[in-house]
This record gives C-alpha cells, structure tokens and sequence, in this order.
C-alpha cells in the first residue's frame, strides 16, 4: 500500500520554468513533510519541510504549497536552473523522527 | 563536520553469501535509519533505532534482513543467503532525536549491492 503518491515520474523544462511535483498522502496521522533532492551517486538530501499548520512555505527558490483538506502538498522551484535538475523526493512522517514515508521520486531536468 | 558514512560503497556479491553493510552516524545523533532504493523506486524504510528503545523492524522484507546497532552508535546491516532482487542501494540516516518536532535525517550516501 503506497501512502505518498507523487507525479510526475518525469519532467523537463528550460531553464527559468516552474516545475511543479505533486504529492498525494493518505495518512491523516502524518504531520511533518519534507522534499528530498538526490543527485546521482549521492544520499538524499533535505531541501525544505512543512508542517501542517501553514498552507505554504519559502526557502529561496523552492516554495511548498500544503492543503490539508485534500491531502496533497507539492514543490514548486522558481526561476530553475541546470544545477537543479535532479531527483526529488517528497515524504511524509509523523513527527520528524520518525520512519519516513517516500513518494516514488520526480526525475527533473533543467535545460540550459 | 563529518556527516553520516556507509561502507562499503559498493559491493558485489553471489546469490546465497551473506553480507554485512555498515554505518556511521552523525556523532551526538541517538536516531539512526536503514532505507532500501531500488533501482526507479522511492525509498523503503527498513528499520529505525532510537536510542535504548527497541528498534523499530516494521520495514524488514524477510528474517534474512537483520540490523544491529552497537553502544547506540555504528549499525550493522545484515543480509543473509542474498537474493537477486536484495540489489538496491541501502542508505543510512541519522537524527538528533531531541524535542524538536521538525528534525531533520541526514543520508549517507549508500552502498550499492549487486547480488549476481
């Protein structure tokens, strides 16, 4: 049973696009949810988290929209660059130490 | 500072051996994480140790997959009798585990297995 759907598998756009990852959760117990961005040959990295209690937040380029109604929350990158393109995972836990819970990944590319 | 290392970083091994895959968390972190990313998939959770408290096995696919975690620092993954689809990367994390509700896990960078 997978409880964190996320599309697209795949995704390409130029350079200053706005891609836009979706994310689907199925357990109301989840409350913490982070984006992770792995580059090849490398661990998962946190770029940004959120909380249920705010419906959006910022960090630099890289903005989460949350709706807790619906259950879904996404990662939306402004103004993207090569340097961006990666894989990105979004997760779900409750609690932050907790076990996480992964989407199936977001394989992006930037072109130049 | 050091983040979380794994070793080995590769390994290939024989359908039916034994493997043992290791970690070394963030120094002070008292939370430690086994995942499974097989190849295009998500991320699996295999196992989570906090602290004193018994870990939690939930993730473990089969009793060939055992993990131990010593003087609540360096864990030990181990794969025993290894099947073909065992081949995944496994990645370790680790976190503070302290009160904050928003804790960060910190990966390392995998040890991708092949099991020929």
């Amino acid at each position: 049973q997978q409880q964190v759907k996320q599309s697209p598998q795949s995704l390409i756009v130029q350079k200053g696009g706005i891609p836009i990852i979706n994310c689907a959760y199925e357990n109301t117990a989840f409350d913490y949810f982070p984006w992770y961005q792995q580059f090849p040959g490398k661990g998962p990295a946190l770029l940004i988290a959120i909380r249920p209690d705010v419906s959006e937040k910022k960090e630099g380029r890289f903005t989460i929209s949350f709706n807790k109604s619906a259950k879904q929350f996404s990662l939306h990158i402004m103004d993207s660059q090569p340097g961006d393109s990666a894989t990105y995972f979004c997760a779900a836990s409750k609690g932050g130490f907790q076990k996480l819970v992964f989407g199936t990944g977001t394989r992006l590319l930037v072109s130049p | 500072g050091a983040g979380v290392s794994q070793s080995p970083s590769n390994k290939v091994t024989e359908k039916g051996k034994d493997v043992e895959l290791r970690c070394d968390p963030i120094s002070g972190h008292t939370a430690l994480y086994w995942y499974r990313q097989s190849l295009g998939q998500g991320l699996e959770f295999l196992i989570y140790f906090q602290g004193n408290s018994a870990p939690d096995k939930s993730g473990l696919p089969s009793d060939r997959f055992s993990a131990e975690r010593t003087g609540g620092s360096v864990s030990t993954l181990t794969i025993q009798r290894t099947q073909q689809e065992d081949s995944a990367v496994y990645l370790c994390a680790s976190s503070f585990s302290g009160t904050s509700l928003q804790e960060t896990q910190y990966f390392g960078p995998g040890t991708r297995l092949l099991v020929l």
